[in-house]
């Protein structure tokens, strides 16, 4: 079974730009969620999706969206780029569970490589 | 809020046995996980607690005290491939039975010979 992907890897934009980053979850997961990773603050939930509906969202400011197809795919986009934007965005996807106890395990992806300048 | 604490680093000698500990405050719990990142690459599951005790995976075991707001990874016979970040997370208690977690700032591991 294929794992998370995420598109592209890296990408390099300037200030005041807009970035969109692709989210493609294992076959058969309908959540997906996003993080952001940098050093000084570690992972921090972005938003959830699950069936084309956000479930979840984060503390962040406006400028971050995201939506999910019906395929379950999954795209999240930072408008107005800002140097703080540069980060690992990691994505994640999960079976849900209909148990409450189940372990709603995230299988995430390698990531998207930002660097704003 | 929400808070989650663990070690930044710790240092651990190949063979040997380390545990690393994490306390959360939040209100209420759903669950806590631990995941495993090498150094540019994605996190990887480890274990899931919902119940107070020890889970055992092989060389890794978990284990939760709710009463106590506290969990510990046990990683035994170290390998030199275990030197990595563990990550420690809790299910949002606010956020019912979803995918948001909350992450820990992850301690860093190095196994030495």
């Amino acid at each position: 079974k294929a794992g998370v992907t995420q598109t592209p890897r890296y990408l390099i934009k300037t200030r005041g730009q807009q970035v969109t980053l692709s989210c493609s979850p294992i076959s058969g997961h309908r959540s997906v969620s996003w993080y952001q990773q940098t050093p000084g603050q570690g992972l921090q939930f972005l938003f959830e999706y699950f069936s084309e509906t956000q479930r979840n969202k984060g503390n962040f400011p406006g400028r971050f969206s995201g939506r999910q197809f019906s395929n379950s795919r999954s795209e999240m986009n930072v408008s107005t780029l800002e140097l703080g934007d540069s980060a690992l965005y990691l994505c994640a996807s999960s079976y849900e569970f209909l148990q409450t106890s189940g372990s709603y395990e995230q299988y995430f992806g390698p990531g998207t490589r930002l660097t704003v300048t | 809020g929400q808070n989650i604490d663990q070690p930044t680093e710790m240092t651990a000698t190949e063979g040997a046995i380390v545990q690393i500990n994490c306390t959360y405050q939040t209100s209420g719990f759903n669950g806590l996980f631990w995941y495993q990142q090498h150094a540019g690459e994605a996190p990887t599951f480890l274990s899931y607690n919902v119940l107070d005790g020890l889970e055992e995976k092989g060389r890794f075991s978990s284990f939760l005290s709710r009463s106590k707001g506290y969990s510990y990874l046990l990683l035994k016979e170290l390998q030199m491939k275990d030197s990595a970040s563990y990550l420690c997370a809790v299910r949002d208690p606010l956020a019912g039975n979803t995918g948001k977690l909350i992450f820990g700032q992850g301690t860093t591991l190095q196994v030495k010979p």
